[in-house]
């Protein structure tokens, strides 16, 4: 079994900042994925960035980066230059079984001008 | 991409009854889908595991005599809410995924179920 931690709630950033979106992660599996999505108001998941528990370098997808350190089991989402469309629900997930994906409680961000 | 199709995308029902939203992976095969629940402001919860041509799984505390699953092919997967009440209104969503290792899920739209 997995578990995801995203301990932050909600966060404010001003357009054209970056943020950091915390992400902590616990699984037995010697091998896993792990899954950044984005959820607007509309509900729709949009998928953002992709890890693998064995690629040696950081994810990166446009103005996605994930912070992944398997030592202290995190995988930090990095938004570079925010825009307004930016704000949703961003939720951290981990791969278990073929398909089957353990989310966190996710993290609302707001992009404010 | 691969597409995931679900519908209804809204769906008001009288208390009692049932409804049916379906879940349709639009190009390519999916041997398994997978049903999340959503409470509002809150995180997708794993329902069950449809699996083609066999009995779905359910997670542990989802009554699988309440929400009905039928994954009758390979691009059509079924939830059925039987004799909803209010307590079941959510957003439900569907996923499939590609089957192999590191892949997204690709997700349906989601069905907001609202019972009065």
């Amino acid at each position: 079994a997995q578990k995801i931690t995203q301990t932050q709630p909600g966060m404010f950033v001003q357009e054209k900042e970056a943020v950091t979106l915390d992400c902590t992660y616990d699984t037995s599996d010697p091998s896993y994925g792990l899954f950044w999505y984005k959820q607007p108001s509309s509900g729709e998941m949009i998928f953002l960035i992709y890890q693998g528990s064995y690629d040696q370098q950081n994810a990166t997808e446009g103005r996605y980066s994930l912070n992944f350190q398997k030592a202290r089991k995190s995988a930090n989402l990095v938004i570079s230059a925010s825009q307004l469309g930016d704000s949703a629900m961003y939720f951290c997930a981990a791969e278990g079984s073929w398909g089957k994906f353990q989310f966190g409680a996710g993290t609302q961000v707001v992009v404010t001008p | 991409g691969a597409v995931v199709s679900q519908h209804p995308s809204r769906v008001i029902c009288k208390s009692g009854t049932s409804v049916k939203i379906e879940c349709r992976s639009l190009d390519f095969q999916a041997t398994t889908m997978f049903w999340y629940r959503q409470f509002p402001k809150q995180s997708l919860m794993l329902m069950a595991t449809s699996n083609e041509g066999s009995k779905a799984t359910y997670e542990q505390g989802v009554e699988k005599d309440k929400f009905l699953i039928n994954h009758a092919s390979l691009t059509l997967s079924t939830l059925t809410v039987t004799s909803a009440h209010p307590e079941d209104s959510s957003f439900y969503i569907c996923s499939a995924s590609k089957g192999q290792v590191g892949t997204e899920a690709f997700f349906g739209q989601g069905t907001r179920l609202t019972v009065v």
